[in-house]
């Protein structure tokens, strides 16, 4: 079984400095990964995917993904945070079931930006 | 707007209550999840609906009961829950097929049991 390693649990940053947020996986076959975002008192929001193609993926509002087979990792990095990219941030990879693809997901890594 | 929506957002229950959870899709997608949230712990699937039809059943107790009687609606009936069961219910939804398209999440329903 696949599974998804997010490394820290918690990272703080300054307004304006860069971040990554970094994710390790499991998987002995083909590799279908996510990065997804959750704001407070919402549900989880897509941010990035990796399905296959270019190992670097761009996201949404500036986040970036580097798919690193040799390593099995998938980082999430944005050159220069806001305060409103304060939320949760989960890494997840796609395996194929019975009529459906099951999401594993991280444990979630907290990413707190302060002024 | 994921297209995504779940109702009540909020809900407090005690043990001997029965409560349903709804979620709705406006996606035209054809499987449909509920996943629960806890704190300090990975999203655990609880439950997935492809074509209405259950195809995975996550170990979850019995005393929560899905439902999906179309492609577009899915419930979680719940009956004599715990107070570890407070938790957030999230739904989701995709379009499944070989290719691995990602879930929408509706923002999900806050329960506590009291």
């Amino acid at each position: 079984a696949q599974s998804v390693t997010q490394l820290d649990s918690q990272v703080p940053v300054f307004e304006e400095a860069p971040v990554e947020l970094r994710c390790n996986y499991s998987s002995s076959v083909s590799v279908y990964l996510f990065w997804y975002v959750q704001y407070p008192n919402q549900g989880l929001q897509l941010l990035l995917k990796y399905l296959s193609g270019s190992t670097l993926v761009k996201g949404i509002n500036g986040f970036e993904a580097e798919f690193n087979k040799s390593q099995t990792s998938f980082h999430l990095r944005k050159p220069s945070v806001h305060i409103s990219d304060t939320a949760e941030y989960f890494c997840a990879v796609s395996e194929s079931r019975r009529g459906y693809n099951k999401l594993i997901f991280g444990a979630g890594t907290r990413l707190a930006v302060h002024p | 707007e994921t297209g995504v929506t779940q109702t009540p957002r909020h809900l407090v229950m005690g043990m001997t209550n029965k409560k349903s959870l709804k979620c709705e899709q406006h996606l035209g997608h054809n499987a449909m999840y509920w996943y629960k949230q806890s704190a300090k712990k990975p999203l655990e699937l609880m439950f997935v609906y492809n074509f209405k039809e259950q195809t995975e059943n996550n170990s979850v107790p019995s005393r929560f009961s899905p439902e999906c009687p179309n492609s577009s609606h899915l419930f979680l009936h719940l009956h004599t829950l715990q107070p570890e069961d407070s938790a957030l219910y999230l739904c989701a939804s995709s379009q499944d097929s070989k290719e691995h398209n990602e879930q929408f999440f509706g923002p999900g329903t806050r329960l506590t049991v009291l």
